[in-house]
């Protein structure tokens, strides 16, 4: 089974700063979709940027991006010129290529942002 | 679109009462996801549907729990009987296709007490 793993339950960026949370996970597949998804207080679940597989070319979204290194199965999410609206739950999620795409979620990241 | 949409937003109920929760999906999205979220556990999987068929129901926690699809534009999620730590906040998502992003609705709080 594939699992999701952030291994930082918190972290602090003060703004305009940048700020990279880490993923790793846990697959024997060679077709997949990774994404972030971001979770502000008012717990809607905000997708903020995806990144297939079979894609060598980190993906990117205006002020985030990613690292994505498959052989190492890392994924982490950078936040560049942090803002006050960035504070929110960050979650990494797996989901399988094939036709049974289970979507899968870590522990979450709670990111804060300081004035 | 209207997104996804969860009733109700929040529900307390009794303990030993039944509870069920609502899911429309985006229209045309043929992936379907039941998830639940505590500060413990994080977000679980529940249930994942494909063309209204249960593909993975591993996630339901015990017999008390049941999902359905009847059709493609509802879902629900039902726990009987209720126990105090079945409260969390439950979220449904959809996806147009089954390597795609899935869009969250603003999800159930549920308060057993």
């Amino acid at each position: 089974a594939q699992t999701v793993t952030q291994s930082q339950p918190e972290m602090s960026v003060q703004e305009a700063e940048t700020v990279t949370l880490s993923c790793t996970y846990d697959t024997s597949e060679s077709d997949y979709y990774l994404f972030w998804y971001k979770q502000p207080p008012s717990r809607q679940m905000i997708l903020v940027i995806r990144q297939e597989a079979y894609k060598q070319q980190n993906a990117t979204e205006n002020r985030f991006s990613v690292n994505f290194q498959k052989a190492a199965k890392s994924f982490s999410l950078k936040i560049s010129d942090s803002q006050l609206g960035d504070a929110a739950m960050y979650f990494c999620a797996y989901r399988s290529g094939g036709s049974q795409g289970n979507l899968i979620f870590g522990k979450g990241t709670k990111l804060s942002v300081k004035p | 679109d209207a997104g996804v949409i969860q009733s109700p937003r929040h529900e307390v109920t009794e303990m030993g009462q039944e509870v069920t929760l609502r899911c429309k999906p985006i229209s045309g999205h043929n992936s379907l996801f039941w998830y639940r979220q505590t500060m413990m556990r994080g977000l679980e999987l529940l249930i994942y549907f494909n063309n209204n068929v249960p593909i993975d129901d591993s996630g339901m926690p015990e017999d008390r729990f049941s999902a359905k699809m009847p059709n493609a534009s509802f879902s629900t999620l039902k726990i009987q009987p209720s126990e105090p730590r079945d409260s969390a906040v439950y979220f449904c998502a959809s996806s147009l296709v089954f390597w795609a992003e899935a869009f969250f609705g603003q999800g159930t709080r549920l308060t057993v007490v």
